[in-house]
């Protein structure tokens, strides 16, 4: 099964917002409410951002904020923050009961 | 203080079996659905294998599906991932991970390891 699908990059200026897109299928997206984002910056383990769509764990800034609709899903980074700079992957489960990750977006804080 | 830690990683080489543990500390083990997520060296996140909390429930990608078996002992707070017939494209840090359920759908990924690096090669 291939990726979801990620640009390969977002920029934006601090305090602009920047969204991310993951493109998925009705076998994995747009068949669950299962897609959660994760943050990783260099040599670090992945963090999770979101999960279950749009639910943002304890500690994660209110800035981060996610959506979907139909196969595609969007997180969204309001007031750009420097310490933003990193790689982001989306995820979901999919309908032969296994997850998949988006191919990554990198965030760059100009 | 609440961690998964990796173990098991090095190197192999190409057709040999390979056994990864994780030990779970600071959190009810047995409450989680728990996956092996890995990475290659330079490329993006790849979920492996995932199961439910009481081992109900198996679940591997199409590219290890076949040779890899993913296990769990919750009076040992552990989790287990055996991969034979290695090949190179196995090569990556492999993460153990907590899901926020006790299912093994990937809900959300809540809880990483530092990793284990498995390098094969001929």
């Amino acid at each position: 099964q291939s990726a979801l699908t990620q640009p390969r990059s977002v920029s934006g200026s601090p305090g602009q917002s920047v969204t991310i897109s993951c493109t998925g299928t009705d076998s994995d997206i747009g068949a669950y409410n299962y897609v959660s984002w994760y943050q990783q910056q260099p040599a670090k383990a992945p963090k999770l951002m979101i999960y279950d769509v749009t639910e943002r764990p304890s500690g994660v800034p209110d800035r981060f904020s996610a959506s979907k609709s139909g196969n595609t899903a969007s997180l969204t980074i309001s007031g750009l923050q420097a310490e933003d700079e990193g790689d982001y992957y989306c995820c979901s489960y999919t309908a032969s009961k296994t997850c998949i990750f988006g191919g990554g977006t990198t965030v760059t804080v100009l | 203080e609440v961690q998964l830690v990796e173990s098991g990683g090095g190197l192999v080489q190409t057709g040999r079996s390979l056994s990864l543990s994780c030990a779970a500390s600071g959190f009810t083990f047995k409450d989680h659905g728990m996956h092996w997520v890995r990475q290659a060296p330079g490329l993006g996140l790849e979920w492996v294998s995932g199961i439910t909390w009481n081992s109900g429930s198996k679940a591997y990608a199409d590219s290890v599906r076949g040779r890899a078996t993913i296990s769990r002992d919750n009076a040992k707070n552990s989790l287990y991932l055996q991969l034979n017939s290695l090949r190179p494209e196995d090569t990556a840090v492999y993460y153990c991970v907590r899901d926020v359920e006790a299912a093994n759908r990937g809900l959300g990924f809540d809880l990483w390891g530092q990793g284990t690096l498995v390098t094969v090669s001929s």
